[in-house]
């Protein structure tokens, strides 16, 4: 499969722990984003990444949360001290570099499956 | 800043035509998305439009007019499985981040 991998699929935790997901992009994809959603809504953006850099945080994006991408590939998003609110779907998707676009449908992002969090 | 607008709930039935209407303010177009998504599942694209018209994909189209704002997905020949949810979605003003609607959910009887 090369589509956009997170894991893991489902955690549930207890309100004030720390919790850590991954997002592996599709390989060509030097671009990378996090969303969130919650029930009824669409999705909101976090924080977008082009290769390694964090070029664009949302004001969504809490002091608790943090998103890295150490080598430009895969990512993870920490969420310290959780709370009852935190509890939502967290949807990584990825793109293609501006450079590469030929079409401008390639600007198109992918989305993972998803980490559903629920805190307790 | 930006708004997106979309009905919350549609109903049709199968093999009827139906339309998914948006309409959008945005400060810098950079194009419009329309993504399908199941419930549970992520999102699934489907269109991009960035210039006036129609354009055709198998059973889904999509519409823009970027002097009205607006926006809509027509899809024909409905089937079962197309009970979702649809997003219209458009780039923010850096052409990055994607702001979406909170969705239309339809639901397709037999």
């Amino acid at each position: 499969d090369t589509g956009v991998s997170q894991d893991p699929r489902h955690k549930i935790t207890k309100r004030g722990q720390n919790v850590t997901f991954r997002c592996d992009p599709i390989s060509e994809h030097n671009r990378l984003y996090w969303y969130r959603q919650t029930l009824g809504q669409g999705p909101e953006f976090l924080t977008y990444f082009q290769n390694e850099a964090q070029l664009e945080k949302s004001r969504l994006l809490s002091d608790r949360f943090s998103a890295e991408r150490p080598k430009g590939s895969f990512s993870t998003l920490e969420i310290q001290r959780t709370e009852q609110g935190d509890s939502a779907m967290y949807l990584c998707a990825s793109s293609l570099p501006m450079d590469e676009y030929r079409d401008r449908v390639q600007e198109t992002q992918y989305f993972g499956p998803g980490t559903r969090l629920l805190v307790l | 800043g930006q708004n997106i607008d979309q009905p919350t709930e549609m109903t049709a039935t199968e093999g009827a035509i139906v339309q998914i209407n948006c309409t959008y303010q945005t400060s810098g177009f950079n194009g419009l998305f329309w993504y399908q998504q199941h419930a549970g599942e992520a999102p699934t694209f489907l269109s991009y439009n960035v210039l006036d018209g129609l354009e055709e994909k198998g059973r889904f189209s999509s519409f823009l007019s970027r002097s009205k704002g607006y926006s809509y997905l027509l899809l024909k020949e409905l089937q079962m499985k197309d009970s979702a949810s649809y997003l219209c979605a458009v780039h923010n003003q850096a052409g990055t981040a994607l702001i979406f609607g909170k969705g239309t959910t339809l639901s397709v009887s037999s």
